[in-house]
């Protein structure tokens, strides 16, 4: 059974760099037909589409983050990264990471991590 | 960028209630429209992908139509553990986006 595990820092300064990584187990993260992204919901709020990666090619951004914002892969770890820059408290919110198959969109996704913007 | 429009934001039904959820996308996106339900602190769980297709072990009385920019999600027959928030999602293209969510009390 595919499981995706998000981790990093769940506190982060205001102007610093959020970087939260996904950690894939039960499944390959070169298969074909997948893609690998983050969704972000701020607290008691709704859903944000961040951005996806294929394990090959470029990522895909959110327009209103992509300045701000790096989706990578590491194949030999079998993990992809989230990194927001520049963040304010307005980047608060729980990170999720998911798989998203072709055609189907984000069938798995990880439990979630808080991440708060504080001084 | 496509916007995704739900209606209606809340909702409340009864026990074995038909309900139905709208989406309506800013322009066109043929049948990309992906449903999922949310309950209160777990991760979004996919109901429904092109727009009618049913993912494995979600229950009958889910349904989803339409293609272009409208679409709906109905629940046949309302139980007690669909009491969530449904959000829409187009994936047209490489750039994404979800609707703002239909929170359901049941």
């Amino acid at each position: 059974q595919l499981q995706l595990e998000e981790s990093g820092p769940e506190l982060v300064k205001p102007s610093e760099t959020l970087s939260l990584t996904c950690s894939v187990s039960g499944g390959s993260i070169t298969a074909n037909n997948y893609y690998w992204g983050w969704v972000r919901q701020p607290p008691g709020k709704g859903l944000e589409w961040i951005g996806i990666i294929y394990y090959s090619g470029s990522p895909y951004y959110n327009p209103s983050l992509k300045s701000r914002v790096t989706i990578s892969v590491d194949t030999s770890k079998s993990q992809f990264s989230l990194n927001l820059s520049s963040v304010t408290a307005a980047d608060t919110a729980l990170y999720y990471c998911a798989r998203h198959t072709i055609e189907v969109a984000f069938d798995y996704w990880g439990r979630g991590i808080l991440v708060t913007v504080s001084s | 960028d496509i916007q995704m429009t739900q209606s209606p934001s809340t909702l409340s039904a009864s026990v074995g209630d038909r309900v139905t959820v709208t989406c309506r996308a800013s322009q066109t996106i043929s049948y990309w429209l992906a449903w999922y339900q949310q309950k209160a602190g777990k991760a979004p769980k996919l109901l429904i992908y092109k727009a009618s297709s049913l993912e494995s072990g979600v229950p009958s009385r889910f349904s989803g139509s339409g293609s272009g920019t409208e679409f709906t999600l109905t629940i046949s027959s309302l139980q007690p553990d669909d009491s969530a928030t449904y959000y829409c999602q187009q994936y047209s293209g490489y750039v994404h986006t979800f609707g703002q969510g239909t929170k359901l009390e049941v």
